[in-house]
């Protein structure tokens, strides 16, 4: 695959559930970054990952949200006991530092979360 | 702290017409600057990057931005609007050309014909 690719692209769950979403990077993709669009708002930054550790873990709102990277590829973002206002569009974005090209961040198409 | 502001979370102009998207940062440190679009149920695409190479900033689709540190500005501006640039466009700030974005409230753009 071309592209960053994110699973499952909508999903629907009751309030109190737990969800995992996935993310598969670029491949060689070191940087690897978790974003929250809520509606009508601009992007909310959660989590940074590079390799398989997680520099800046600032923006998870809450201890309900936990996430990793495993082989330095896929990620999971874990949403424990989800509430209504979790109700989002997740992103995930990749990148490869490269001096000359800079930090270009590489989106996929985002996971609708609807909690009921 | 880095912050971003978007002016305008609607802008319509005519099909042919000068687009002009406003965008103001604060930053502590000199800044990287981005304009990503968002088609309708797409994800967000790159659309130029400032990272201190040159003010005036070329991109895809025929989109450019000037950086005017002055000004703390980073607008967006393509000289005649096409239908197809109908999207939500998002100015964003790094502190780091490998950090976190930060990005404003977002900009959604109606062409007319």
């Amino acid at each position: 695959g071309a592209g960053v690719s994110q699973s499952p692209s909508n999903k629907v769950t009751e309030k109190g559930k737990d969800v995992e979403l996935r993310c598969d990077p670029i491949s060689g993709h070191t940087a690897l970054y978790w974003y929250r669009q809520r509606l009508g708002q601009g992007l909310e930054f959660l989590i940074y990952f590079q390799g398989n550790s997680a520099p800046d873990k600032s923006g998870l709102p809450s201890d309900r949200f936990s996430a990793e990277r495993t082989g330095e590829s896929v990620s999971t973002l874990t949403i424990q006991r989800t509430q209504q206002e979790d109700s989002a569009v997740y992103l995930c974005a990749s990148s490869f530092w490269d001096r000359e090209v800079g930090n270009e961040q590489f989106f996929g198409p985002g996971t609708r979360l609807t909690v009921l | 702290a880095q912050s971003v502001t978007q002016l305008g979370s609607h802008v319509s102009v005519s099909e042919g017409a000068l687009v002009l998207l406003r965008c103001n940062y604060s930053s502590s440190v000199p800044p990287y600057l981005f304009w990503y679009v968002q088609y309708p149920n797409q994800g967000l695409q790159l659309l130029l990057k400032y990272t201190s190479a040159a003010t005036l900033v070329k991109g895809i689709n025929g989109f450019e931005a000037e950086f005017k540190k002055s000004e703390t500005s980073f607008h967006l501006t393509k000289p005649s609007a096409h239908m197809s640039d109908a999207a939500e466009y998002f100015c964003a700030v790094s502190r780091s050309q490998g950090g976190k974005l930060i990005f404003g409230q977002g900009t959604e753009l109606s062409v007319k014909p």
